[in-house]
Parts: C-alpha cells; structure tokens; sequence
C-alpha cells in the first residue's frame, strides 16, 4: 500500500541543523511531489514548501526561504527535508505528505501522509 | 500570500448531530480548497479536494461546497470518529496556507 514512512525524532541545539527523511512506497515516486508540513506544539498546520519528485523543482514560503532545502533522491524514493539555523521555535513534528496535482485543472491535495517527525531544539 | 480563516475556532455537537465549518480565503481561489481532518498525536487525513469531491474511502456523511472566497464543511448525522479537528487549505498558489482549524467537541 502507499506509505511514507519518516525518520525519528530528533534533538538539536540553538543554530544547528536537522534533515529528516521520508521514504516513498508502493506508488511511482517520481510522478508526484512531496510537500513538508510542520505542527509546533499545540498549534495548527503550516505549509513550508513542495518538491516535485519528476523534475525536482521546489517551491518554499517565505518563512522558510534561505533556511531550508527539500531534494528527493529517486533511486531510493526518499524525500528530504533539512532546516538549518535552528531556533526553540522550529520545535515541531515535521510531517511529509505525496502531493496530487491533477491535470489538466491542477488541484493540488496531499492524499497520503506520513506519521511524522518530532524536532526538539532546546540547549 | 492568500490567508485562509476558519470559523468558528471551535464548537461542540452531540452524536447525531449536523454541523457546519466555514472557511474564507483572502482572496478568489475558484474551488481550490482542501479539507483534512486531524485526530491528537495523528497525521492529519485528507477528506475532500476541489471543494466538494470526497476523498476515497470517506464516508458520505462529509460535503464541501463554495467557490471564490467562501466555503463550507458539513457533517451529518454526527459518528464518535468524527470528533477532531479540521482544517482548510487552499490549493490555488504557493505558499498553500492552512486555515488555522477547528476543534469539534462531543457536547
């Protein structure tokens, strides 16, 4: 069945980096993206960007911009998402998800999730 | 960027019950917008896409309708497995921003 399944749970200190890992099964990893969604304790969703896993063209917000890089590596259809400069606000589950995007009206959904990943950044 | 606001932020219903969530983009997004549900310390899961198509395997208790600016979520006949929290997000542009959600509380 489809499934993303993501690396443990971390722990960093204040202006370290992390790189969590999402790995793709049982569906054509390269004709769907990927999108990183993180969950900071007790708060609500936040998209941080999207890589389209054919061509590897990324999208990130703003927030995000110049701190984080998302890749994909086909040969072993895993994502990545690494965030770097870390601050006690980047403490969050991390969560990836395969993107859909249709053709031709080009709804873009995620339709499968994965468990998520707990980054702790604390001294 | 567009911002998406929910309303209300939460609200309580019985089993049984009909409730309706609204959620209100920033700007026009056709019927670009996304529902999930999300249950504490899971994944959130995808309910309906394009404003009103179901998800597989979602039961047809859940619709969405709007276009533009306006849209809503509504449950019917209320089950035990619904009580979460929802939210909307907006497929229309980069970045894909979350309404900020909806917590349905067993009144």
């Amino acid at each position: 069945q489809v499934q993303l399944v993501q690396s443990g749970a971390e722990v960093r200190e204040p202006g370290a980096s992390v790189k969590v890992s999402c790995k793709a099964s049982g569906y054509t990893f390269s004709s769907y993206g990927i999108t990183w969604v993180r969950q900071a304790p007790g708060q609500g969703l936040e998209w941080m960007g999207w890589i389209s896993a054919y061509k590897g063209n990324t999208s990130y917000a703003q927030k995000f911009q110049g701190r984080v890089t998302m890749t994909t590596d086909k040969s072993t259809t895993t994502a990545y998402m690494e965030l770097r400069s870390l601050r006690s606000d980047d403490t969050a589950v991390y969560y990836c998800a395969k993107v859909v995007v249709t053709a031709p009206s080009q709804y873009y959904y995620m339709d499968v999730w994965g468990k998520g990943t707990t980054v702790t950044v604390s001294s | 960027d567009i911002q998406m606001t929910q309303s209300p932020s939460s609200l309580s219903a019985s089993v049984g019950g009909r409730v309706t969530i609204t959620c209100r983009a920033s700007q026009s997004i056709s019927n670009y917008l996304n529902w999930y549900q999300q249950k504490p310390g899971t994944a959130p899961k995808l309910l309906m896409y394009a404003g009103s198509s179901l998800q597989s395997g979602v039961p047809s208790r859940f619709s969405g309708s709007g276009s533009g600016t306006d849209f809503t979520l509504t449950i019917s006949s209320l089950q035990p497995e619904d009580f979460a929290t929802y939210y909307c997000q907006q497929g229309y542009s980069d970045p894909r921003t979350f309404g900020q959600g909806t917590k349905l509380e067993i009144k």
